[in-house]
């Protein structure tokens, strides 16, 4: 029964390139959450997805920034022409659903990208 | 706004004592409340939750506290191991909403 699954773990790129973060969430669910992080800060919304749809970007930065869950495979979060302000680990969560019984959340392991 | 704070950034207690964290929350319409823990390196772990229509609920070794008067959330952990220090968070949700938001986060350490 495998977890949530973030790869890669640890990325590393040059000011200008793109990053691409992907997240594999748990069998079964078919929510997807990203958020950020910055070192000794809490975790900070991004964007959410269900299968095909975005369902709400408001956390995510209107530039450089797009996050899509396709039917097949994994949900991308993608930065374009990244800065060093980008540094940060990148979290995603998975849910089986979202009603009002207000599912929980269950957190990959995260992807740190460190911005040169 | 979304501000769910914490009051104290570090804790440090000695192993075998009692530990507890403690959480802030803003929103008054918030009705659900999730405990997280995240060692280095790792994601957040799901500790335990509560509803608002509870002000206690145990768990193993642990017991989260709701007072919903003052707007409060508290993480007991009893008998404190060198294997709860970790970096816990507490967040919340209202009906009817999706977003979870999230604390800042309390390090505890755990003294042998």
């Amino acid at each position: 029964n495998a977890g949530v699954m973030q790869n890669p773990r640890h990325l590393v790129r040059r000011r200008g390139q793109e990053a691409r973060l992907r997240c594999s969430p748990m069998k079964g669910h078919s929510h997807v959450y990203w958020y950020r992080q910055l070192p000794e800060e809490g975790l900070k919304f991004m964007v959410y997805l269900q299968k095909e749809n975005i369902i709400d970007e408001s956390g995510m930065p209107k530039e450089r920034f797009s996050a899509e869950f396709p039917k097949e495979g994994p949900s991308i979060l993608r930065i374009q022409q990244v800065v060093r302000g980008d540094s940060a680990a990148y979290f995603c969560a998975s849910s089986p659903r979202w009603d009002n019984s207000q599912e929980t959340q269950y957190f990959g392991p995260g992807t740190r990208l460190l911005v040169l | 706004g979304e501000n769910v704070g914490l009051h104290l950034p570090t804790l440090s207690v000695q192993e075998g004592d009692n530990s507890i964290i403690n959480c802030a929350y803003s929103n008054s319409a918030s009705d659900y409340f999730i405990w997280y823990k995240q060692e280095s390196g790792k994601g957040p772990q799901f500790i335990i939750d509560i509803r608002s229509n509870m002000d206690k609920r145990q768990g193993q070794r642990v017991t989260v506290l709701l007072n919903k008067t003052v707007k409060h959330l508290s993480l007991q952990i009893a008998a404190t191991q060198p294997g709860d220090s970790a970096v816990y968070f507490c967040a919340e949700n209202s009906a009817g909403t999706y977003k979870y938001i999230f604390g800042t986060g309390t390090r505890l350490k755990v003294l042998a």
